[in-house]
Order: structure tokens, then C-alpha cells, then sequence
């Protein structure tokens, strides 16, 4: 399977801790998304990144989150301590080219007790 | 501000009855406007692209239209296995790629 992948696809934690999130993307895209979704929403655009380089980051991304794209490969996405509220699906999406289309991977499903 | 509204935000629908889902948008600049059809527990699932108003795509028993304020996904004769929450998204001119979401239509289809 080709296709975007993310890793874990659950995680519960508890407040307070850090969590680290992985996605890989399509091999041959050089553009990836982080997004985040919560029950009976669209997706919330997190941050984006051209090969390498970090390009936007949404207001929506406090400075418990971090996130990274070593050589242009796959993504972390690292969130410290975590706080109830950030319970959410957490997903990746990769595309060719800038308002390709998006291809999204299954998504990271975390809960914080 | 850019915005993504669809309607209804739920949708219930006999096995071989027609309807359409909406989508009206406000947005600086569009750079495309997307369909994605989501399973429970699952990413979205990329469907349609278009770019211009007058634009139609087709795949099977869904079709999508795009004028200069809405597009619609109409769909023709469903089955239960179209059952499904149908995310309309759009590009636009203040960023470099990432996407606006509407909240989505959940469509049901009984058999």
C-alpha cells in the first residue's frame, strides 16, 4: 500500500504527559499536512510543510506543539503536556503540488484522561 | 472572513432516492474546491476536484457541480454503501495549500 500512513492509530494518555505522532507520506509528495479534527467537524488546519522546511503554522497551534519533517520524509507531530482538550483525531495529508489534491493517511486518534 | 457552509448537516435517504449536498463558501481567492467522503473512525477519502465555475466531475453514482458561491454533489440513485459524512473544502489565496473544511453532511441511506 502506497498510501499515507500514521502511526500509532490510538494513544491515550494522561494529562500532562507528551505525546509524539508519525506520518509518513506518499514517497514521491513533497508537500505535507497536519490537521485536526474533533466529533462533528471538518478538519482544522494544524501546519504545513514543502520538503524539509516548515512553512505555516495555523493560530490554532500553541506552543505545546511542535512538529518536524526531517529530510523531507515523514512528519512528527509532538504535543507537551497534553490537557483534556486536546482529545481529537490527528491526521497527515500529503499532495504533489501546491492546492493539489490532498491525500489523507487514517488518522491518530488521541484521548487524554 | 473565509468560511465553508454545508447544508444540510444531515441527510436521510431511501435506497434509489436522488437529492443533492450543498456547499457555499467565502473565500479570498479560490485555489480549487475539494470533495472528500469520510467512513467512521477513518481519514477522508479524496473524491473530486474542481477549479472553475461551470466545472462538473463524475465518478459512479456522484456528481459534482461549482458555480461562483456553492457547488453541489449530487447523487444519483444511491446505495446503503454510499452511507457516508461528505466534507466539502476549498483552497485559497491566503495560504500556501492548507485547506478550509466545512463540518460536513452525513447522509444515510436505507435500504
Amino acid at each position: 500500500d502506497t498510501g499515507v500512513s500514521q502511526n500509532p492509530r490510538h494513544k491515550i494518555t494522561k494529562r500532562g504527559q507528551n505525546v509524539t505522532f508519525r506520518c509518513d507520506p506518499i514517497s514521491e509528495h513533497n508537500r505535507l499536512y497536519w490537521y485536526r479534527q474533533t466529533l462533528g467537524q471538518g478538519p482544522e488546519f494544524l501546519t504545513y510543510f514543502q520538503n524539509e522546511a516548515q512553512l505555516e503554522k495555523s493560530r490554532l497551534l500553541s506552543d505545546r506543539f511542535s512538529a518536524e519533517r526531517p529530510k523531507g520524509s515523514f512528519s512528527t507531530l509532538e504535543i507537551q503536556r497534553t490537557e483534556q482538550g486536546d482529545s481529537a483525531m490527528y491526521l497527515c495529508a500529503s499532495s504533489g503540488t501546491e492546492y493539489n489534491e490532498q491525500f489523507f493517511g487514517p488518522g491518530t486518534r488521541l484521548t487524554v484522561l | 472572513e473565509d468560511q465553508v457552509t454545508q447544508s444540510p448537516e444531515a441527510l436521510r435517504l431511501q435506497e434509489g432516492e436522488s437529492s443533492s449536498l450543498n456547499c457555499s463558501y467565502t473565500v479570498s481567492g479560490l485555489r480549487g474546491l475539494f470533495w472528500y467522503r469520510q467512513d467512521p473512525g477513518k481519514g477522508p477519502e479524496f473524491l473530486f476536484t474542481l477549479y472553475s465555475a461551470g466545472e462538473e466531475k463524475e465518478k459512479e453514482r456522484l456528481k459534482a457541480t461549482l458555480t461562483k458561491k456553492e457547488s453541489f454533489l449530487h447523487i444519483t440513485a444511491p446505495k446503503p454503501e454510499d452511507s457516508a459524512t461528505y466534507l466539502c473544502a476549498v483552497g485559497h489565496g491566503g495560504s500556501q495549500g492548507n485547506l478550509i473544511f466545512g463540518k460536513g453532511t452525513k447522509l444515510s441511506v436505507k435500504p
